[in-house]
């Protein structure tokens, strides 16, 4: 059984580019979250996704960051226009049932370092 | 004020000694996560729990949810252990700032 994948492992853009982060979940798991490690900082949370939906995105900046997760695929977060603060190891986490509050256990994948030049 | 508070923030220790690593929170929740971040970056799920305690190896995660406060204990402390050691609470997902733990051969 796979664990959480992401693609790529690392990402770099251009400021102005677009990135595309890629998750795939377990198997079995229909919950999707995302997270942010700026540098010398402490993981944020982004957003909260369940299949074909978003459920929490009160971590997500207003502007130019998306979340998607659709009914097949992998749960893609999109950021369009790329600055340097956008620089940051992005997580993605997996859980076969809803948020860290409903006693489901989260799996981390192994994160995506973008890199804005 | 954060949502989560954990102490110490950095801790040296030599292989062998017993080590404990507090997070206070004032959110309400029903489970507390404790996480352990290796120097690669990768993030690994320790314990989940919502009361009392847990014990996986040499870890040992307690919860106390009315005074919320959780500890993480590792006995007989060894080098790969090295690692920063973070709680999360709550629905909106609220993380300490992390432990960063070196134990010392």
């Amino acid at each position: 059984n796979a664990g959480v994948m992401q693609n790529p492992r690392h990402l770099v853009r251009r400021r102005g580019q677009e990135a595309r982060l890629r998750c795939s979940p377990m198997k079995g798991h229909s919950h999707v979250y995302w997270y942010r490690q700026l540098p010398e900082e402490g993981l944020k949370f982004m957003v909260y996704l369940q299949k074909e939906n978003i459920i929490d995105e009160s971590g997500m900046p207003k502007e130019r960051f998306s979340a998607e997760f659709p009914k097949e695929g992998p749960s893609i977060l999109r950021i369009q226009q790329v600055v340097r603060g956008d620089s940051a190891a992005y997580f993605c986490a997996s859980s076969r049932a809803g948020g860290i509050d409903y006693n489901n256990e989260q799996f981390f994948g192994p994160g995506t370092r973008l890199t804005v030049l | 004020k954060n949502e989560v508070e954990q102490s110490p923030q950095n801790l040296t220790a030599q292989e062998g000694e017993f080590i404990t690593i507090n997070c206070s929170y004032s959110v309400g929740i029903s489970a507390l996560h404790w996480l352990q971040q290796h120097p690669g970056g990768g993030i690994v799920s320790l314990f989940m729990l919502s009361s009392g305690k847990k014990k996986h190896g040499r870890l040992i995660a307690t919860i106390n949810i009315q005074e919320k406060h959780s500890s993480l204990h590792i006995t007989a402390s060894h080098p790969r252990d090295s690692a920063v050691y973070i709680c999360a609470v709550g629905n909106q997902f609220y993380f300490g700032t992390g432990t960063s733990l070196t134990v010392i051969p």
